[in-house]
């Protein structure tokens, strides 16, 4: 199975500041790579796929990186609706995996 | 609107069976795969199962293989999960999901039902 590391699993930050998550692969992905969102209580929302590739109707604050094993997803500036946890996951082989999730709060 | 609404979720005895369903509307259920996921409390997220367009292949994670059925009724836009021999580590939040129009991500997902199982 491949392994998903996200780092920090907590991130302290203030509106405004540009923030950014990282997710290690045990493996090549070839940018088989997502980034999900979720609020407490709520169904997790797909932010980015194919590794930087922004879906439909997310705003263009949020962008994704990397390449290879070590991927980034990025928030320009951070908004109050953004304060959630996000997670990254590997679709790349199965059994289709997670990262931990990073838990993005109010400073 | 594309919407998924998830049922059948409760309380079960360690070892006893419980049929998860999910109502597809909005969009055409038998032109996209579909997903289950679960989630423990206060735990991350979990790939659970996926079903092609017409039923033909099946995945499973290996912790439910064995246990766990994932079956589609397109003519009712229906997605099912068929758990059995069902233990503490099964109880979880489950989603089920549709495959993204972008690819094989998934997007959206259902609000989530909740399978407790307790004695």
């Amino acid at each position: 199975d491949i392994q998903m590391t996200q780092s920090p699993s907590t991130l302290s930050a203030s509106v405004g500041d540009r923030v950014t998550i990282t997710c290690r692969a045990s493996q090549i992905l070839n940018n088989w790579l997502a980034w999900y969102q979720q609020k407490p209580g709520k169904a997790p929302k797909l932010l980015i796929y194919k590794a930087s590739s922004l879906e439909s109707g997310v705003p263009s604050r949020f962008s994704g990186g990397g390449s290879g094993t070590e991927f980034t997803l990025s928030i320009s500036s951070l908004q109050p609706d953004d304060f959630a946890t996000y997670y990254c996951q590997q679709y790349k082989t199965y059994p289709v995996t997670f990262g931990g999730g990073t838990k993005v709060e109010i400073k | 609107e594309v919407q998924l609404v998830e049922s059948g979720g409760g309380l079960v005895q360690p070892g006893g069976s419980l049929r998860l369903s999910c109502e597809g509307s909005g969009f055409t259920f038998s032109s996209y795969w579909m997903s289950w996921f679960r989630q423990a409390p206060g735990q991350g997220l979990e790939w659970v199962a996926n079903i092609k367009q017409d039923g033909s292949a099946k995945y499973y994670v290996d912790s439910v293989k064995g246990r766990f059925t994932v079956s589609r009724d397109n003519a009712k836009n229906s997605l099912y999960l068929q758990m059995s021999d069902l233990g503490a580590e099964d109880t979880a939040v489950y989603y089920c999901a549709r495959y993204a129009d972008s690819g094989p991500t998934t997007d959206p997902w259902g609000q989530g039902t909740l399978v407790t199982v307790s004695s």
